[in-house]
């Protein structure tokens, strides 16, 4: 167990609808990372956010936005989604802002089906 | 800009040594990360590696890095079934760039 949590695990949903991910890090991490992971592009970086503000940003959609709460935990809000959403998402944290030796640890993702 | 390359899939048998490929374009990487994709689990870090370093030992894993070369690599010993995963390698630079992964290795461990 990393200590991350992700809910939902499984995420079914229409076209053109919006979801909410949920990310809860490690006991003690500040940074939150979130990726997609799908078969073509392997694992995308998408956002990063350390102590509730952003930090890095990489190939994240328009539709699709993050915040970090004051309690840590992070959501990932996407919207209008499409059928090419369908994906794995990762959640990740680790204690530095985003140092070179950071060492991330990841939740189980949330699998997104969109129909 | 920053890209890793893997090759998409490797089989060994049981008991045989696997060997993961990884290059990477950045020279400026200063840490190398394998980390392990178990089925409808999240990615768990195996071992990693400083730039200023030529080879890792840890138990049935080796790591060995030709930084001319920008190539890494992951030796597994005595390959279990167990072993049977998605294997990501990973670069991080410096600044405030987070991890670049590759699309990772499938490993299918054949008894």
């Amino acid at each position: 167990d990393s200590g991350v949590t992700q809910t939902p695990k499984h995420l079914i949903t229409a076209t053109g609808q919006r979801v909410t991910l949920r990310c809860s890090p490690r006991s003690g991490d500040l940074s939150v990372y979130w990726y997609q992971q799908s078969l073509d592009q392997g694992l995308q970086f998408l956002i990063q956010y350390y102590n509730g503000e952003e930090r890095a940003k990489g190939n994240i959609l328009e539709r699709f936005s993050a915040q970090q709460f004051p309690d840590l935990h992070s959501e990932l809000n996407l919207s209008s989604l499409e059928l090419g959403d369908s994906a794995l998402y990762f959640c990740a944290s680790s204690g530095l802002v985003a140092a070179t030796n950071e060492k991330l640890f990841f939740g189980s993702g949330t699998q997104l089906s969109v129909l | 800009g920053e890209d890793v390359e893997q090759s998409l899939f490797l089989s060994v048998r049981e008991g045989d040594s696997s060997v993961i490929n990884c290059t990477y374009t950045d020279s400026s990487s200063t840490y190398l990360y394998w980390y392990k994709q178990e089925p409808g689990a999240g990615l768990q870090l195996l071992t990693y590696i400083f730039s200023n370093m030529d080879m890792k030992q840890d138990q049935r894993l080796t790591v060995l890095l030709n930084k001319k070369d920008k190539h890494l690599s992951l030796r597994i010993a005595d390959t279990q079934t167990g072993d049977s995963a998605i294997y990501f390698c990973a670069e991080g630079t410096s600044g405030n760039t987070p991890l670049v992964f590759g699309k990772g290795t499938r490993l299918s461990v054949i008894a």
